[in-house]
């Protein structure tokens, strides 16, 4: 167990609707990451928030946005959704140094019908 | 721009013989270097990381993965395979003053009994 918190597990929802994923990080950790894992396109680094600032934006749509709040945990939006957005959505943490590694979460399984 | 790659989609190997899963990357300056695992249905698990000093890093489960600056390499090793091994396998790097970490697309690893 990472001590990383991801609800829900499993989602499924239909085309042009909107999601929340939400990001319990590990205690003390201050820094929160989301990625996106496609069988097509691998582990993608979306989003880098820090004590609630966001710090780094990788391929995340405009249609996604992301933010965290002051208890440290986070909320990954999707809306507008379509097929391609079908994915394995990854929330990790890490502690404060910039070479320390990120624990992950059990992911959030998104299904677009 | 950082980038990594992982040459081999797929490694088979028997159990018992010593396993190697490739890696290579480039970034601008010092490397900082991880070894993910992923079992089915669950997030990535540290392995191991280099920061600097000794090229060869011992990790978990009796992974080590050698350094090597002139070939720009991180390959991943264990002398004696395990049936379960088996799983996928993502290297990543991180530029120095980089907020996040980036993702080869994945080797799995199938040892086979």
């Amino acid at each position: 167990d990472s001590g990383v918190t991801q609800t829900p597990k499993h989602l499924i929802t239909a085309t042009g609707q909107r999601v929340t994923l939400r990001c319990s990080p590990r205690s003390g950790d201050l820094s929160v990451y989301w990625y996106q894992q496609s069988l097509d396109q691998g582990l993608q680094f979306l989003i880098h928030y820090y004590n609630g600032e966001e710090r780094a934006k990788g391929n995340i749509l405009e249609r996604f946005s992301a933010q965290q709040f002051p208890d440290l945990h986070s909320e990954l939006n999707l809306s507008s959704l379509e097929l391609g957005d079908s994915a394995l959505y990854f929330c990790a943490s890490s502690v404060r140094t910039a070479i320390g590694e990120l624990f992950f979460g059990e992911g959030s399984r998104l299904t677009v019908l | 721009a950082q980038s990594v790659a992982q040459p081999e989609d797929q490694v088979n190997v028997a159990e018992g013989n010593p396993l190697t899963v490739k890696c290579t990357y480039s970034v601008s300056g010092n490397p900082y270097l991880f070894w993910y695992v992923q079992y089915p249905n669950r997030g990535l698990q540290f392995l191991l990381k280099y920061i600097t000093g000794d090229n060869l890093v011992k990790g978990s489960y009796g992974f080590e993965a050698e350094f090597n600056k002139s070939q720009t390499s991180f390959h991943l090793k264990k002398p004696s395979a395990l049936v379960s091994d088996s799983a996928l396998y993502f290297c990543a790097v991180r530029e120095p003053g980089a907020n996040n970490l980036f993702f080869g697309t994945g080797t799995r690893l199938t040892v086979i009994p």
